[in-house]
């Protein structure tokens, strides 16, 4: 998976806790976006962003904020977490959208207690 | 989102070609056919992805039917560690709102790659 990195790549987090899960890139792409994955599902994305400044909500968004200061790093901040965000996060990133290649991070695995 | 149909799961020996068809009927015309995989819980890695012409890099091969409305990857020569979660993907090209640019991940095809 070249080029995008996420820390950290294990977290348990108490309920209720705040935390951020980094992501970077450093292929100067101008699309990220922020997927999770849980046990026998697919991917679902929760945030996205096309440029610096620039973010919208994916499918599901509720007790996600995320913010694009630079090109390079699209952090995802947990809120207050809860159980349910118990899942593994991916960070993905490309050039564009239109016939460009998508390129994911190795993973958060992130537990809630 | 264009619905995409794989089998389940497949079996192949080391060494054959593994063929993985995917069902794509309702792509739209400017959407792409891209193909993930996904080792363990691992990030989904690239393989290949195309429009209408049969593509092949490093890695495989993309077979894209006339109609679009199928297509089947080729890993000419699998190895054990090719045993993997396949995902035929058609990617959203919106202009905006809560799809723009995702991936929609279905179950995909288990590989299961045996000596």
């Amino acid at each position: 998976n070249a080029g995008v990195t996420q820390t950290p790549k294990f977290q348990v987090l108490k309920t209720g806790q705040s935390m951020t899960l980094q992501c970077a890139q450093d292929m100067n792409h101008e699309y990220m976006s922020w997927y999770r994955q849980d046990p026998g599902m697919g991917l679902r994305l929760i945030h996205y962003s096309v440029g610096a400044g620039i973010t919208d909500q994916g499918e599901v968004p509720n007790g996600y904020n995320v913010s694009r200061s630079t090109t390079e790093d699209f952090p995802l901040r947990l809120l207050s977490a809860a159980p349910s965000q118990t899942s593994v996060y991916f960070c993905a990133s490309s050039y564009g959208t239109v016939g460009n290649t998508i390129y994911f991070g190795e993973g958060s695995w992130l537990t809630v207690v | 989102d264009a619905k995409t149909t794989q089998p389940p799961s497949m079996d192949c020996a080391e060494g054959r070609a593994a063929n993985l068809p995917c069902n794509h009927s309702t792509i739209s015309g400017n959407e792409y056919v891209y193909w993930y995989r996904q080792i363990h819980s691992q990030g989904p890695q690239y393989i290949i992805h195309g429009l209408k012409n049969n593509e092949t890099n490093e890695m495989a091969s993309l077979i894209i039917t006339e109609d679009r409305k199928s297509s089947t990857l080729i890993l000419p020569h699998a190895t054990l560690r090719d045993t993997a979660v396949y995902y035929c993907i058609v990617r959203v090209e919106s202009a905006g709102g809560t799809s723009y640019g995702k991936l929609t991940f279905g179950q995909g095809t288990i590989l299961t790659v045996h000596p």
